[in-house]
């Protein structure tokens, strides 16, 4: 069975970095399909961030292009999320996703940005 | 980016009730439309794709239909296990876009 799991610091301070892991088991990343990012912020918005594709070719929202990398190690069969300067608008949870015919998620991170 | 205009916000409906949740698109976005479920702590759920194809396992009370550029989830026969908030979301175009939500109650 695919699984998903988020993992990260739950906390980070203004204009620090943002960085997750998203580790997959039961599919190998390299083997097809784009591995995204996805956010839910309080209040109930959620927007997609970017993915990174079994190629290792990247697309982001360009609503967060200057500050979003999404990165991989495919030894490890695991993918990344580096957001920059961070406000406390990027407070949200956050969740990897292999999105398709049929999607397999985490089940999301929640992360708190404030000093 | 495409935007999508979600109606309503919230809405309160009785056991055995038709409820219908609408999506706008502001551009023309075929019948790349899915909707999300999602429940409190759980991870989204997709219930339809292509605008009216039922996901796997998703039960038949959920329908989706589109009119123009209107797309619509209808859940024929609410159930008390369908409280949840319901997302549209559009993949004709990156970056993919949302709409903002309806949280379904049950009266």
């Amino acid at each position: 069975e695919i699984q998903l799991q988020e993992s990260g610091p739950g906390l980070v301070k203004p204009s620090q970095s943002l960085s997750l892991t998203c580790s997959v088991t039961g599919y190998t990343i390299t083997s097809g399909y784009d591995w995204s990012w996805i956010r839910k912020f309080p209040g109930n918005k959620m927007e997609w961030m970017g993915y990174i594709s079994n190629s290792g070719s990247t697309n982001y929202n360009p609503s967060l292009k200057i500050r979003i990398s999404i990165t991989r190690d495919t030894s490890k069969n695991q993918f990344f999320l580096q957001l920059n300067s961070v406000t406390t608008e990027d407070t949200a949870t956050y969740y990897c996703a292999r999105l398709g015919l049929r999607d397999y998620w985490g089940q999301g991170v929640m992360v708190t940005v404030s000093s | 980016d495409i935007q999508m205009t979600q109606s309503p916000s919230s809405m309160s409906a009785s056991l055995g009730d038709r409820v219908t949740i609408t999506c706008r698109a502001s551009q023309d976005i075929g019948n790349y439309l899915s909707w999300f479920q999602q429940k409190p702590g759980k991870s989204p759920r997709r219930m339809i794709y292509g605008a009216t194809n039922l996901a796997a396992g998703v039960p038949s009370r959920f329908s989706g239909s589109r009119s123009g550029s209107d797309y619509s989830l209808t859940i024929s026969s609410l159930e008390s296990e369908d409280m949840a908030i319901y997302y549209c979301l559009q993949s004709i175009q990156y970056p993919f876009t949302f709409g903002s939500g309806t949280k379904l109650e049950i009266k």
